[in-house]
């Protein structure tokens, strides 16, 4: 399996525009997951999905992001408009826990995002 | 918010040592991961401990849980240059809308 893939790996935008992140979990996995790492807050939680439902949006920052999952092989992140401080890694994950049992989560390998 | 908090925030040893990290949470758990992200990587998930369990290993890798203390501790045994990268703890709450919340991780730099 090639894992979860996350696209694309670095984008640079400036202050206002839109940008639209992508994963693709693994197949079989029924729980994604973003998250936003930063230096000075760390990993956050942003949302998460369960069996293509979103479970629990309290991470999301602000109505600037919102996050969709059409089907069980794809999920988008989008920011709009964005701003300097939404400058972080974008990570996604996927798992295959039990019900509400999150279980081992995989990782992509992150979504540089800098917004100038 | 942060639920898991590591200790130390850094540490430095040489290739041969053991490491230990130290991980405190602040609510009742379902159970607790240690993970690992090597330098501009995704994290990697390395052991799973059980609110029921008291001590797992893995390998080179011993973890401890204390759920009276609300701690974790990750012990890597005869460290290796390739341990070089940062370790987080995360902690799958209790609740019907269960969840993990990662730590604010120990970076371990292994020198040789």
């Amino acid at each position: 399996d090639a894992g979860v893939i996350q696209s694309p790996r670095h984008e640079v935008t400036e202050m206002g525009q839109e940008v639209t992140l992508r994963c693709k979990p693994i197949s079989g996995h029924n729980s994604l997951f973003w998250y936003r790492q930063t230096m000075m807050r760390g990993l956050e939680l942003l949302i998460y999905f369960n069996n293509n439902v979103p479970i629990d949006d309290s991470g999301m920052p602000e109505d600037r992001f919102s996050a969709k999952m059409p089907n069980a092989s794809f999920s988008t992140l989008k920011i709009q408009p964005s701003e300097p401080r939404d400058s972080a890694v974008y990570f996604c994950a996927s798992t295959s826990g039990t019900g509400w049992r999150t279980g081992e989560l995989f990782f992509g390998e992150g979504s540089r995002l800098t917004v100038l | 918010s942060q639920q898991g908090e590591e200790d130390p925030q850094a540490l430095s040893i040489q290739e041969g040592e053991n490491a230990t990290m130290n991980c405190s949470y602040k609510t009742s758990i379902n159970n607790l991961q240690w993970y690992r992200q090597n330098s501009g990587r995704g994290l990697v998930h390395l052991i799973l401990i059980r609110s029921n369990e008291r001590e797992k290993h893995s390998g080179r890798l011993r973890v401890t849980l204390d759920t009276s203390k609300k701690s974790s501790s990750l012990l890597i045994t005869a460290s290796r240059a390739a341990d070089t990268a940062s370790y987080f703890c995360a902690t799958e709450t209790t609740g019907t809308a269960s969840k993990l919340t990662f730590g604010t991780g120990t970076r371990l730099q292994v020198t040789l």
